[in-house]
């Protein structure tokens, strides 16, 4: 059973485009996470949801909306997609606050925008 | 700010060499430091963490040292194989919001 999946593996879209990736977790955890990976691998962190409360919003665009329905799932919306979109963004969960519990990620969700 | 380094890669080793990659980092107050290491084509996996200082992490042979005294949590491990070929990524949470800060990630390639 996969812990955290997402949908989908790869999208390819134009620029200008608007586009959505799903993020599920069946771990019971109750915060997730989206994160972004460019093109030299390096790793950071938009967004997290609490218990469906936003609670990290790093300086990200305002084209990206994450949505969260329940604790299960973390949406990421994107508007108005542009060249520099294109990166991998991975999903992640854990359970609770606290700096020491472990984030478990999703396989990732390769974006290319032409 | 927070912020993680690590030394950069790749790191090119053959098959039972001994494996070392640097890390060290800046936080204020007192965070957890983890591994995670990512396979092609994959996910990152947790690889090991430690939340104290002089806490050592341990897992599949490899092992880092939260060290307080020099900001550093270096990863080690005696003989690597070809299957640990991946790359890995050094990093700190701290504050209540888990919130995770990488460093740049180091390629190990592991050749026969």
């Amino acid at each position: 059973d996969t812990a955290v999946s997402q949908t989908p593996k790869y999208l390819v879209t134009q620029m200008g485009n608007d586009k959505s990736i799903k993020c599920e977790q069946n771990l019971g955890h109750d915060t997730m996470y989206w994160y972004k990976q460019d093109s030299k691998k390096f790793l950071k962190i938009m967004f997290s949801y609490n218990n469906k409360e936003l609670i990290i919003n790093e300086t990200v665009p305002n084209r990206f909306s994450p949505k969260s329905p329940d604790k299960a799932h973390l949406n990421l919306h994107i508007n108005s997609l542009e060249l520099g979109d294109s990166a991998v963004y991975f999903c992640a969960s854990s359970q609770v606050f606290g700096s020491e519990n472990e984030q478990y990620f999703g396989p990732g969700t390769r974006l290319t925008v032409t | 700010g927070d912020s993680v380094t690590q030394m950069e890669g790749p790191v090119t080793l053959s098959e039972e060499a001994f494996l070392t990659i640097n890390c060290t980092y800046t936080a204020t107050g007192y965070p957890s430091l983890f591994w995670y290491v990512q396979y092609p084509g994959e996910g990152l996996q947790l690889l090991l963490k430690a939340t104290k200082a002089d806490d050592k992490g341990s897992n599949k042979g490899f092992e880092a040292t939260y060290r307080k005294e020099t900001t550093s949590f270096h990863l080690e491990k005696g003989s690597v194989q070809v299957s640990d070929s991946a790359v890995y990524f050094c990093a700190l949470s701290a504050g209540g919001y888990n919130k995770l800060i990488f460093g740049a990630g180091t390629r190990l390639a592991v050749h026969p």
